[in-house]
């Protein structure tokens, strides 16, 4: 059964710093990787999105690596601004089926102090 | 861009009342999927569907049930409802495979749902 560990549950940075979110998963059979940030109270927001095929995806200042053999993934997130406060999500989809079925981590509670 | 919308993002009810919940989706999504969330346990499937009048059980469908008699539309509705089922619950959908960014799922806002 697909697990999704995320560390650190919590993480408290000062502005301006380069961060790294960690997530890793014990069934390396996937169809994708998918990171997403919620705000408190509020529904999730899709960041970014690896294939099971792709090393790496970027958008602006978020850079997701995917190394599939040793069942990690990390966020990268350069230049940390107040407003990249959230808990961010990763969750995996298995590569059986075609649902899209996605087993989620219990996220890493980020807060950015200016 | 995709947009999934949600009936209500708080609701409260009393225990015993039968509760819809309704999810709508602008994208011509196939699959839809309705979570939980609960502190400490994360976001744990309850049902998903991948077409129209088909669904599936998640892991703990106990207790809901839904309906999808249109493409853009799936309910979640909990017949009885019952104190334990407070939470926050989540709609999403996604594209099936073989399209771009295939399975990429999108949410709603969520609903705060408060059962007395």
């Amino acid at each position: 059964k697909q697990e999704v560990t995320q560390i650190p549950a919590a993480l408290s940075v000062p502005e301006g710093e380069n961060l790294v979110l960690n997530c890793s998963f014990t069934d390396s059979a996937i169809y994708n990787l998918q990171w997403f940030r919620q705000d408190p109270g509020k529904g999730l927001t899709s960041l970014l999105l690896i294939q099971s095929s792709q090393r790496e995806q970027t958008s602006g200042r978020l850079n997701a690596s995917l190394d599939k053999s040793s069942g990690r993934s990390t966020l990268y997130i350069a230049a940390s601004q107040p407003g990249d406060s959230a808990t961010y999500l990763c969750a995996v989809r298995g590569a059986s089926g075609n649902t899209g079925k996605l087993i989620f981590g219990q996220g890493t509670t980020l807060q950015v102090k200016p | 861009d995709v947009k999934v919308t949600q009936s209500s993002r708080y609701l409260v009810k009393r225990t015993g009342e039968k509760v819809f919940l309704e999810c709508v989706q602008d994208m011509d999504h196939e699959n839809m999927f309705w979570y939980r969330q609960d502190p400490g346990l994360g976001l744990r499937l309850i049902y998903f569907s991948y077409d129209v009048k088909m669904k599936e059980k998640g892991d703990i469908p106990e207790g809901y049930s839904v309906s999808r008699e249109k493409k853009e539309r799936f309910s979640l509705i909990l017949e009885s409802a019952s104190t334990n089922q407070t939470s926050m619950y989540l709609c999403a959908s996604s594209p099936t495979s073989g399209r771009a960014k295939a399975n990429e799922q999108f949410f709603g806002p969520g609903t705060r749902l408060t059962v007395l």
